[in-house]
């Protein structure tokens, strides 16, 4: 079946250290990934993609890879800070067949000043 | 600052009450999703429209629930009859397709409680 995996346990680190999130899916072969960003009692905010060619891209503090040969995708914030505390979401889009972004269930990120 | 919205932000309603969730996608997107997010399931694709045609609305329980857009300012939500299950909250969410990729601007979401 087909699965998208991220840590459901809470990510804690100290400020100004770099935070890794994971993403692992089963049985997709995706055309991209995305990352998104929830803050409670609000909608998830986009932040990156990555084609399946790609594999690193930047912007500003964040980076993400994608390795397609591990079926994984890792999103890292560079000098973490507080305000970077949320619930992160990988979401990816099937190169075939249905057209619609699958979500995974998210990852809560905790930076302590 | 374009954005999606959604009414009502909460709803409470009884048992077997019919439900109705409004969307107003950015202008100018011609994507809308609804999303259905709990803790136990996540955020679970209901259903989604392209230029208004409904493309798939396979993630949504059919004797129940009803998707539609009237026009292209407005997606519509509905559940009836609803039960203590459907409680969730309910996102819209749209984007503008371009060389089969896009983002996916989310509204605040509809917080629904089914007592």
């Amino acid at each position: 079946s087909q699965k998208i995996e991220q840590n459901s346990e809470a990510l804690n680190i100290q400020e100004g250290k770099t935070a890794t999130l994971t993403c692992n899916y089963t049985n997709y072969s995706p055309a991209y990934l995305q990352w998104y960003r929830q803050d409670p009692g609000r909608g998830p905010v986009f932040l990156l993609l990555i084609r399946e060619n790609e594999k690193e891209k930047r912007k500003e503090r964040l980076k993400v890879t994608f390795d397609t040969t591990l079926k994984q995708s890792l999103f890292h914030i560079t000098a973490s800070q507080p305000a970077d505390s949320a619930t992160y979401l990988c979401a990816l889009l099937e190169g075939t067949g249905r057209r619609a972004l699958t979500f995974g269930s998210g990852t809560r990120l905790q930076v302590q000043p | 600052d374009a954005r999606v919205t959604q009414t009502p932000r909460h709803k409470v309603t009884e048992m077997g009450q019919e439900v109705t969730m409004r969307c107003q996608p950015i202008l100018g997107h011609n994507t809308v999703f609804w999303y259905r997010q709990t803790m136990m399931q996540g955020l679970e694709l209901l259903a989604y429209f392209r230029n208004r045609a409904p493309l798939d609305d396979s993630g949504m329980p059919k004797d129940r629930f009803s998707a539609e857009m009237p026009d292209a300012t407005l997606a519509t939500l509905k559940i009836q009859p609803s039960e203590p299950r459907d409680s969730a909250v309910y996102f819209c969410a749209s984007g503008l397709v371009v060389g089969g990729i896009y983002e996916q601007y989310f509204g605040p979401g509809t917080r629904l409680t089914v007592t």
